[in-house]
């Protein structure tokens, strides 16, 4: 069992500001890291799958990046709008067992 | 194209009660999970199908847990003698493999045990 965590569990933000959360992993037998945007009521989607250290993706307003030396990848929202909330989950990878190891999340709330 | 589908999408059944739970996965995705997340939780891993391997039952909580999946098709997961614990979402997955392949979520099934 992999001990994934994020953080914070929960943050608003107004409208228009930009945030950003963290996920840490165990950085030994690193494989993949995944991000997936929860909103209510709908699927997880996913946002990235990262695998290189130093990877940075962008997809539109948000973007990763990840440090597998040490184990952690932030998420960062430019310009957070109100469908911008839901709950993010990260999850990672270590090429052993046949699953993903998820967070509990980053529930995140964008105040219009 | 058609995502990961799930039915039922919610289903309340009584302590004791058999349920099964139904996923039909994208096409050509030779890999499938199923997940549940209990209230203030995260993602638990119960069970993973890759094609016509055996499947990866790890994360199956207890032996009243059970899943099936003809080939790479529609998976099935039944609960027998439900307990509240069991209450939960049920999520199933589908992908291209495991690993680095993102994974393609349903809506879930709102299991609630009365």
């Amino acid at each position: 069992i992999l001990n994934v965590e994020q953080s914070p569990q929960s943050l608003h933000v107004q409208e228009g500001d930009s945030t950003n959360f963290t996920c840490s992993f165990p950085s030994s037998n690193f494989y993949a890291l995944h991000w997936y945007r929860w909103e209510t009521a709908k699927s997880p989607e996913a946002l990235f799958v990262m695998t290189l250290n130093g990877d940075e993706k962008k997809k539109g307003r948000i973007s990763a990046t990840l440090n597998t030396k040490e184990g952690y990848s932030y998420l960062y929202i430019k310009g957070s709008q109100p469908e911008d909330s839901a709950t993010y989950l990260c999850a990672s990878y270590d090429g052993g067992a046949n699953n993903l190891f998820f967070g509990t999340g980053t529930r995140l709330t964008v105040i219009p | 194209g058609a995502g990961v589908s799930q039915s039922p999408s919610n289903k309340v059944t009584e302590k004791g009660k058999d349920v099964e739970l139904r996923c039909d996965p994208i096409s050509g995705h030779t890999a499938l999970y199923w997940y549940r997340q209990r209230l203030g939780q995260g993602l638990e891993f119960l069970i993973y199908f890759q094609g016509n391997s055996a499947p990866d039952k790890s994360g199956l909580p207890s032996d009243r847990f059970s899943a099936e999946r003809t080939g790479e098709s529609v998976s099935t997961l039944t609960i027998q003698r439900t307990q509240q614990e069991d209450s939960a979402v049920y999520l199933c997955a589908s992908s291209l493999g495991r690993g680095v392949y993102e994974q393609y979520f349903g809506p879930g099934t709102r299991l609630t045990v009365t």
